[in-house]
């Protein structure tokens, strides 16, 4: 079966950096997303990365590694405005978004 | 404001009644998507539109109902739904299937409670 993984909760400090890790076991690969939700509100798109490396969109980076099935969300000089859902997902061989439950970020002053 | 509007943003049914969620996009897409949002679990993809026509149905109970008349419009037709039921439903719409690149944007949900 196709599964991604991430964590379900992580908790950091304003002004502090934090990666949310997602692993993915799928039917093919063509392409991975991030996304942000705030409670109560629509996911948003964050980033976008098919090749592997790092793509740096401001204080927020992705990281993927297709050999590893692995990505990462890196924020950099979280805010409090940052506590979010942050919900990654993978395309697969047929074009379908296979998502992960998300992962809940707690951002303490 | 993403360019994806759903009403009701809230709604809470018996179930014996009948209603029905819907969804505008103004973004000039072909694609348009239901998924359902539960607590703690991933979203489920419901049904796929594209160019008006249903390109999927992941085994959806038939007491949701989905028509889509044309491309800006998607609705989600309910009725004697379950307490199980309860959920956010998410529309979404994108440019078209399939392209590595597509992005999906979503709409802010439709919360939805079966008593």
């Amino acid at each position: 079966g196709q599964n991604i993984d991430q964590p379900t909760e992580m908790t950091a400090t304003e002004g502090a950096i934090v990666q949310i890790n997602c692993t993915y076991q799928t039917s093919g690969f063509n392409g991975l997303f991030w996304y942000q939700q705030h409670a109560g509100e629509a996911p948003t798109f964050l980033s976008y990365n098919v090749l592997d490396g790092l793509e740096e969109k401001g204080r927020f980076s992705s990281f993927l590694s297709r050999s590893k099935g692995y990505s990462y969300l890196l924020l950099k000089e979280l805010q409090m405005k940052d506590s979010a859902s942050y919900l990654c997902a993978v395309r697969d061989s047929n074009y379908q978004l296979i998502w992960g439950a998300g992962t809940k970020l707690i951002i303490k002053p | 404001e993403t360019g994806v509007t759903q009403t009701p943003r809230h709604l809470v049914m018996g179930m014996t009644n009948k209603k029905s969620l819907k969804c505008e996009q103004h973004l000039g897409h072909n694609a348009m998507y239901w998924y359902k949002q539960s607590a703690k679990k991933p979203l489920e993809l419901m049904f796929v539109y594209n160019f008006k026509e249903q390109t999927e149905n992941n085994s959806v109970p038939s007491r949701f109902s989905p028509e889509c008349p044309n491309s800006s419009h998607l609705f989600l037709h309910l009725h004697t739904l379950q307490p199980e039921d309860s959920a956010l439903y998410l529309c979404a719409s994108s440019q078209d299937l399939g392209d590595n690149g597509n992005t999906i944007y979503f709409g802010e949900g439709s919360w939805l409670t079966v008593v």
